[in-house]
């Protein structure tokens, strides 16, 4: 059921530099696309989110790009900051949201 | 900031005991979940929730497990039967509307398998 990919396990970045974090998926169908930022031992927090009839979307220091015809997306942090060090999580769902289908995660590490 | 509030934070049980995760959804929210994540691994959806039916369940969530919500606030995950591999933080979360894609999720349940 590997309906949403993240290929990158882990991201170190500088801090003050842009941050890019990588989503594949396989469902065309997919509607709403969401990025969620994990600490350990909390639940995920929603981040942002995309229709699939964007392609962009933005909210302050995140943007996500959403390249339908590839099948990915990605979230950008500009700039990043060592607080933004969290595992990164993306997730998809259809038009009904009875199931959200969530990608194995991406550990962000902001260096000071 | 209203939040998901889930109890206890830590489970730990015997392999065949029968375990209640309790959850408080956002009270204004009509659409639950329960997902899972093991030690390292994903976050598994199991089951959602809408009007006091099922909407949909994954093949994690088979005859052990059950959900209900017995009275306007409580959401509770029950399995009746606990194994090893049911080790893990489970997760609550609701969803406001019909039409709003974000899902709020509550701090998570560890459960223990011993």
């Amino acid at each position: 059921d590997q309906q949403v990919k993240q290929n990158s396990p882990s991201l170190s970045v500088q801090e003050g530099r842009i941050s890019i974090l990588n989503c594949d998926y396989t469902n065309s169908m997919f509607d709403y696309f969401l990025w969620y930022k994990k600490y350990p031992a909390e639940g995920p927090t929603f981040l942002i989110s995309i229709s699939s009839i964007k392609d962009k979307n933005e909210d302050g220091r995140f943007t996500v790009f959403l390249n339908k015809s590839a099948k990915h997306l990605s979230l950008h942090i500009v700039p990043s900051q060592p607080g933004d060090s969290a595992v990164y999580f993306c997730a998809a769902s259809l038009y009904n949201f009875n199931k959200f289908y969530f990608g194995s995660g991406t550990k962000l590490n902001v260096k000071p | 900031e209203p939040e998901v509030t889930q109890t206890p934070s830590h489970q730990v049980t015997q392999m065949g005991q029968e375990v209640i995760l309790r959850c408080v959804p956002i009270s204004n929210h009509l659409y639950f979940y329960w997902y899972r994540q093991i030690l390292g691994q994903k976050v598994e959806f199991l089951v959602s929730f809408y009007n006091n039916e099922i909407s949909e369940k994954s093949e994690i969530f088979d005859d052990q497990f059950s959900v209900e919500r017995p009275d306007g606030s409580n959401f509770t995950l029950k399995i009746r039967s606990t194994k090893l591999e049911d080790s893990a933080m489970y997760f609550c979360a609701s969803r406001e509307t019909s039409t709003g894609e974000k899902l709020f999720f509550g701090s998570g349940t560890q459960l223990s398998v011993l």
